[in-house]
């Protein structure tokens, strides 16, 4: 069965490029999170999607960082314009049912801002 | 303000010995707690979990211990595995949130 997906896999971009990442979930499942990861402050939620509504985008540091789930397949995050403060791992998830059970992680995309 | 606690960014442990992880957490509303576990270049997979019902969850070599009058919850492995050797986050959930602690990078000792 295939898992949550995300691409790319990494990405190198100067300062002040747009920066698109994309998740394709698990099928079926009704949640979709956005996480970032950095050593200073660990896993963060970005944002939520509970059938394809934003639910819950507190965790989005600023007005540069945007999200989209146009249908139940897929979802982009996208930085525009990117900093140098926005190099991280950004992690797609998505779980069935609950918001608080288990979340299925994709592999990440790391992205590096110059 | 950190709402779920790794307060040992590390830990080292000789293989066949018991590994004890530590996680806090500061708000009562959680009732759901998780540990994930992550391998380099890889997403956290879900490990164990745990409610807030409940005092101790056992799962093979993986077992979850809860204190709520402490805020307090530990992932003990037995006996450790060098497959263990990984980054564990602890994760409190509740009312449609779910925080994550910053992880404990765990090294498993030849």
């Amino acid at each position: 069965d295939a898992g949550v997906i995300q691409s790319p896999r990494h990405e190198v971009t100067e300062m002040g490029q747009e920066v698109t990442l994309r998740c394709k979930p698990i099928s079926g499942h009704d949640y979709l999170f956005w996480y970032r990861q950095t050593m200073m402050r660990g896993l963060e939620l970005l944002i939520y999607f509970n059938n394809n509504v934003p639910i819950d985008d507190s965790g989005m540091p600023e007005d540069r960082f945007s999200a989209k789930m146009p249908n139940a397949s897929f979802s982009t995050l996208k930085i525009q314009p990117s900093e140098p403060r926005d190099s991280a791992v950004y992690f797609c998830a998505s779980s069935l049912g609950s918001v608080t059970g288990e979340l299925f992680f994709g592999e990440g995309s790391r992205l590096t801002v110059l | 303000d950190q709402q779920v606690k790794q307060n040992s960014p590390s830990l080292s442990v000789q293989e066949g010995r018991i590994s004890i992880l530590n996680c806090d957490y500061t708000n009562s509303m959680f009732d759901y707690f998780l540990w994930y576990k992550k391998y380099p270049a890889e997403g956290p997979t879900f490990l164990i979990s745990i409610s807030s019902i409940k005092d101790k969850n056992e799962d093979g070599r993986f077992t979850v211990f809860l204190n709520k009058s402490a805020k307090h919850l530990s992932l003990h492995i037995v006996p450790s595995q060098p497959g263990d050797s990984a980054v564990y986050f602890c994760a409190a959930s509740g009312h449609d949130k779910i925080i994550f602690g910053k992880g404990t990078r765990l090294h498993i000792l030849p």
